[in-house]
């Protein structure tokens, strides 16, 4: 069964490094988004992404976030100067269609980011 | 912003028995889901119902949705120890994206 795969699963970092997380989404799906869990907390939505651009991003998202989608099957977000704060379980996710939120989102394992 | 809210938080049974759990939400929904993790690892898809639906069921998982009241319930029949996880509602928002996830319930499924 196709699956999202995300690499590393574990990273640490110093504060103030850069970060990029990967993600390889389903292979048929349109949507792509990024959520993070801080350790004990809800999982929070950041930013999804649709046809090679960002269709919607959460106040976390700020300018420290990039995302792209370099080959037709690579999604990765990146951190541009890390900050402890960031510390959480990243997941990427994918979905199908292209419109609305009525269809199922798959989620990665997660990769694991520690700043310190 | 929506969000989904579990209750009770930490549930705790024999083996056999049923799980319940619920979560409400505030404003006007396209879907709910529910989510399954295991400690520390990722979130497994377990359920979606549409806001045109009221029940649902799925092997051992049966979901309601009660879009009056704004609440779900996750109902898993004979439980097993390999049912021990966080489980989580998500929240999807017409012409809207992100999901909205609830803060989980613990479950301990005891052999």
């Amino acid at each position: 069964e196709p699956e999202v795969t995300q690499t590393p699963s574990h990273q640490v970092t110093q504060m103030g490094q850069e970060v990029i997380l990967r993600c390889v989404p389903i292979s048929n799906h349109l949507y792509f988004y990024w959520y993070r869990q801080i350790l004990g907390q809800k999982v929070e939505f950041l930013v999804s992404f649709y046809n090679n651009e960002i269709s919607e991003k959460s106040e976390i998202f700020d300018d420290q976030f990039s995302v792209e989608r370099p080959d037709g099957s690579n999604f990765t977000l990146k951190i541009r100067s890390t900050k402890l704060e960031d510390s959480a379980m990243y997941f990427c996710a994918s979905r199908t269609t292209g419109g609305g939120s009525t269809d199922t989102q798959y989620f990665g394992p997660g990769t694991r980011l520690t700043v310190l | 912003s929506q969000q989904g809210e579990e209750d009770p938080q930490a549930l705790s049974i024999q083996e056999g028995e049923n799980a319940t759990m619920n979560c409400s939400y505030k404003t006007s929904i396209n879907n709910l889901q529910w989510y399954r993790q295991n400690s520390g690892r990722g979130l497994v898809h377990l359920i979606l119902i549409r806001s045109n639906e009221r029940e649902k069921h799925s092997g051992r998982l049966r979901v309601t949705l009660d879009t009056s009241k704004k609440s779900s319930s996750l109902l898993i029949t004979a439980s097993r120890a390999a049912d021990t996880a966080s489980y989580f509602c998500a929240t999807g928002l017409y012409g809207n994206n992100r999901l909205a996830f609830g803060k989980g319930n613990q479950v301990v499924v005891i052999p």
